[in-house]
């Protein structure tokens, strides 16, 4: 079992680009979640989907950022137009129905 | 929505010394972690404890769930220990919240 598998671990863009972070949840497990991790501080719930649904994505910002987790495929993280501020490090999390969540090592972004 | 304090925000330990985090949470919940952030960044899960005790080697963990608090007890510290603690629980709905974390030094 490979854990939660999130790529990649850093990635680099320049302002007005778009930014694509991948994850794979453990095996068995069908519930995703994206955190957002600002310098110096704890992590902060964004989204939470299964597969081919939102559930609950009332920590996501309003503009530019959107969320899937496909019935084939990992689950994809998208910024658009990143700006500086966005710089931050991205983890995503699985678990099954019963809970008990796994990180994964998260892509570390950084926006020039 | 669930408030998560932990204690203390900073602690520096000589290696070998033990240490008591403290996490405190405002409503009941369904679950409890506590995750250590090692310097690298990487999110390591050390237990899933929404009550009673478990231990894991040097570690160990107990939740009274009752009055709201968990602590996670590290003994003979190392430096490898070093890094940012964090306790995170999941109340009513599903996502994870997190506390902003004890950052801990631990000194050869």
């Amino acid at each position: 079992n490979a854990g939660v598998m999130q790529n990649p671990r850093h990635l680099v863009r320049r302002r007005g680009q778009e930014a694509r972070l991948r994850c794979s949840p453990m095996k068995g497990h069908s519930h995703v979640y994206w955190y957002r991790q600002l310098p110096e501080e704890g992590l902060k719930f964004m989204v939470y989907l299964q597969k081919e649904n939102i559930i609950d994505e009332s920590g996501m910002p309003k503009e530019r950022f959107s969320a899937e987790f496909p019935k084939e495929g990992p689950s994809i993280l998208r910024i658009q137009q990143v700006v500086r501020g966005d710089s931050a490090a991205y983890f995503c999390a699985s678990s099954t129905a019963r809970g008990g969540y796994t990180f994964g090592s998260g892509t570390r972004l950084t926006v020039v | 929505g669930i408030q998560v304090e932990q204690s203390p925000p900073d602690l520096i330990l000589q290696e070998g010394a033990n240490s008591t985090l403290r996490c405190n949470f405002s409503d009941s919940v369904n679950n409890l972690q506590w995750f250590h952030q090692n310097p690298w960044g990487q999110l390591i899960n050390l237990f899933y404890i929404p009550s009673g005790t478990k231990q894991n080697g040097r570690l160990s963990a107990t939740t009274v769930a009752t009055e709201r608090y968990s602590l996670l007890y590290i003994s003979s510290s190392q430096t490898t220990d070093s890094g940012v603690y964090f306790c995170a629980v999941q109340g009513g709905s599903e996502k994870l919240v997190f506390g902003k974390g004890t950052k801990l030094t631990v000194n050869p």
